[in-house]
């Protein structure tokens, strides 16, 4: 099937510093990857949609100088937290469509992240 | 605009006792419909879709799911539970531009 990472795992940072998380689809290329964020005991919440090469499109409320992303590859796309402080303390989750089952999403393992 | 139900938050089973996890939807076109499971602290495997055709969908780990388009349901079943299916279980429509909606979420306990 096909394999979503992401790196890193967990991640622990100084309030006003900035998070890069990566989202990889390792045996498939990706034509459009997903962003995710999860509070604790809740659902997921789409944060943006991003094509190789193409701007990601955000969701509403979702702040885009915030959330940083970039996908420069079909293989790579990219979250940077900017400044960040502790109510973006979360779990972040990143998923991929594989050319060809446009419709199915295969999720990464997430990323903690903690700002303190 | 689409929406999904999942009306029980918790849920706890004896293992080897059968389970059913319900999961309703709100979309005006022909739903593509997903059940994904999440352990915790991990990200979310796909168990199984249902995009048309035959309405019961056979997924990985002995799971089903029967789409009943009158109910707008697509509830989750699996005839025998094992302790290592506890888990979170997250019900999800697609929708334009292959975004998905998630349900709240279900929690499995699974008693010994």
């Amino acid at each position: 099937g096909a394999v979503v990472s992401q790196h890193p795992s967990w991640v622990i940072c100084k309030s006003g510093t900035s998070v890069k998380i990566e989202c990889r689809s390792l045996d498939f290329q990706a034509t459009t990857m997903f962003w995710y964020r999860q509070f604790p005991k809740q659902s997921l919440m789409l944060m943006a949609t991003s094509n190789e090469g193409s701007k990601a499109t955000y969701e509403q409320g979702v702040e885009k100088d915030k959330f940083l992303i970039n996908h420069a590859s079909l293989t790579l796309s990219t979250l940077t937290v900017t400044s960040a402080h502790p109510e973006d303390s979360s779990f972040y989750i990143c998923s991929a469509n594989v050319a060809g089952e446009a419709d199915t999403q295969y999720f990464g393992p997430g990323t903690r992240l903690t700002v303190l | 605009a689409q929406s999904v139900t999942q009306p029980d938050i918790h849920i706890t089973v004896s293992e080897g006792a059968s389970l059913e996890l319900r999961c309703n939807y709100s979309y005006g076109a022909t739903p593509y419909l997903f059940w994904y499971v999440q352990s915790p602290g991990q990200g979310l495997q796909l168990l199984l879709k249902y995009f048309s055709g035959d309405t019961l969908v056979q997924g990985i780990k002995g799971f089903e799911a029967e789409f009943k388009r009158s109910q707008s349901s697509f509830n989750l079943r699996k005839p025998s539970v094992h302790w290592s299916d506890a888990a979170e279980y997250f019900c999800a429509v697609g929708t334009y531009g292959n975004k998905l909606v998630f349900g709240a979420g279900t929690i499995l306990r699974v008693k010994s």
